[in-house]
């Protein structure tokens, strides 16, 4: 089975513009997991979608969003963005069938905010 | 909110030395994990302890998980270049999904030959 794959895998952009991540789980896989990993603060949860749904949700402000389609594939949106927001955000994803499975992590988009 | 400290948050050692990493908190979790993670890739699944006490062991490496659920450690013995990298614990809180992990800061292991 493939991975899960995230595009793109680096990004630059400039403060007040906009972003859009993208997360293809593992087939199968029907959660979704998104984090924020900064030299700083580490890895923190952003949000957790299954069936389109979100069903867990992070610390952060209304700025980050996303959104999951039916086949799975997630996105992240990042609305005006902020020096703050580099980082490297990872998606997981999971079956979903019990509460402690594996989460298996994709290998980032790394953002910079110029 | 639940928090996790990681000690030391950093450590070079000489290939063959043993070492251990510690991951505390103050807040009990239902089950708690170990990532390892290379530059450029996502943290990938060591090992999910779930018992208080509860030992594992994987090769050379050994985890336990605290008989309160609170803490953890990692042992590596004979440490290997290869055991190079980030090593995060992550803590699943009430109810115990998986779904929203509560990561620890990590502990960047160098390992020279």
């Amino acid at each position: 089975k493939a991975g899960v794959t995230q595009t793109p895998r680096y990004l630059i952009k400039t403060r007040g513009q906009q972003v859009t991540l993208s997360c293809s789980p593992i087939s199968g896989h029907r959660s979704v997991s998104w984090y924020q990993q900064t030299p700083g603060q580490g890895l923190q949860f952003l949000f957790e979608y299954f069936s389109e749904t979100q069903r867990n949700k992070g610390n952060f402000p209304g700025r980050f969003s996303g959104r999951q389609f039916s086949n799975s594939r997630s996105e992240m949106n990042v609305s005006t963005l902020e020096l703050g927001d580099s980082a490297l955000y990872l998606c997981a994803s999971s079956p979903a069938t019990l509460l402690r499975e594996t989460q298996y992590f994709g290998p980032g988009t790394r953002l910079l905010v110029l | 909110t639940q928090l996790l400290e990681q000690s030391p948050q950093f450590l070079s050692i000489q290939e063959g030395e043993n070492l251990t990493v510690y991951c505390n908190s103050s807040s009990v979790f239902s089950s708690l994990q170990w990532y390892r993670q290379e530059p450029g890739e996502g943290p990938v699944l060591l090992v999910t302890v779930v018992t208080g006490g509860e030992v594992k062991k994987l090769k050379r490496l050994t985890f336990q998980f605290g008989d309160a659920r609170k803490d953890s450690s990692l042992h590596i013995t004979a440490a290997q270049p290869g055991d190079t990298g980030l090593y995060l614990c992550a803590g699943a809180g009430s109810g115990g999904s998986n779904y929203k992990l509560t990561f620890g800061k990590g502990t960047l292991l160098t390992v020279n030959p």
